[in-house]
């Protein structure tokens, strides 16, 4: 159980565009899920929190307008890159956490690898 | 601020034991966990501390002292598809709620 799934897994899109990335908690409701960013050799950056029905909340250094992130429902997080540039190819990477009272453990997503030329 | 430090790279043998450590300095705390991270791949999970002490599981241990903000993953019998990252990651709670913070992630490298 507690499996998570992203989509697209790659994505190459042109500068100046907008890409869509889902990430879905398959078996479990999620209250909470996490973005992030981790560029080669890097570890992972989080870009923000995002809790079911209410807007996120973003780290310090993280654009909101730039970077849009919906999650709309117990299952469903969206994060949007708007108008991408070259240096938003990064690898990008959600987690949930599950909404049973014992939970501390985040379930990650396989990652979705953007290049944006 | 938040700082988490791990060694960047190590390397080892088959059938060899390696310690990976890291420290911590966190404003609050909820947890400290392990993640295995292949390259290209999602981190998954290997281990959660809360308190104090050892937590053995298979082949895989970690260590956690909360007051000196310092913990250790021990590998015993190294194979060669334990080569990864591993990421050292606290749980604190921000104005978000409960976040982890990862560290840089140690590379190690297993060698015949």
């Amino acid at each position: 159980g507690a499996v998570v799934s992203q989509h697209p897994s790659w994505v190459i899109c042109k500068s100046g565009t907008s890409v869509k990335i889902e990430c879905r908690s398959l078996d479990f409701q999620a209250t909470t899920m996490f973005w992030y960013r981790q560029f080669p050799k890097q570890s992972l950056m989080l870009m923000a929190t995002s809790n079911e029905g209410s807007k996120a909340t973003y780290e310090q250094g993280v654009e909101k307008d730039k970077f849009l992130i919906n999650h709309a429902s117990l299952t469903l997080s969206t994060l949007t890159v708007t108008s991408a540039h070259p240096e938003d190819s990064s690898f990008y990477i959600c987690s949930a956490r599950g909404n049973w009272a014992s939970s501390y453990e985040q379930y990650f997503g396989p990652g979705t690898r953007l290049t944006v030329t | 601020g938040q700082n988490i430090d791990q060694p960047t790279e190590m390397t080892a043998t088959e059938g060899a034991i390696v310690q990976i450590n890291c420290t911590y300095q966190t404003s609050g705390f909820n947890g400290l966990f392990w993640y295995q991270q292949h390259a290209g791949e999602a981190p998954t999970f290997l281990s959660y501390n809360v308190l104090d002490g050892l937590e053995e599981k298979g082949r895989f241990s970690s260590f956690l002292s909360r007051s000196k903000g310092y913990s250790y993953l021990l590998l015993k019998e190294l194979q060669m598809k334990d080569s990864a990252s591993y990421l050292c990651a606290v749980s604190t709670t921000g104005q978000a709620g409960t976040a982890l913070i990862f560290g840089k992630g140690t590379t190690l490298s297993v060698s015949s």
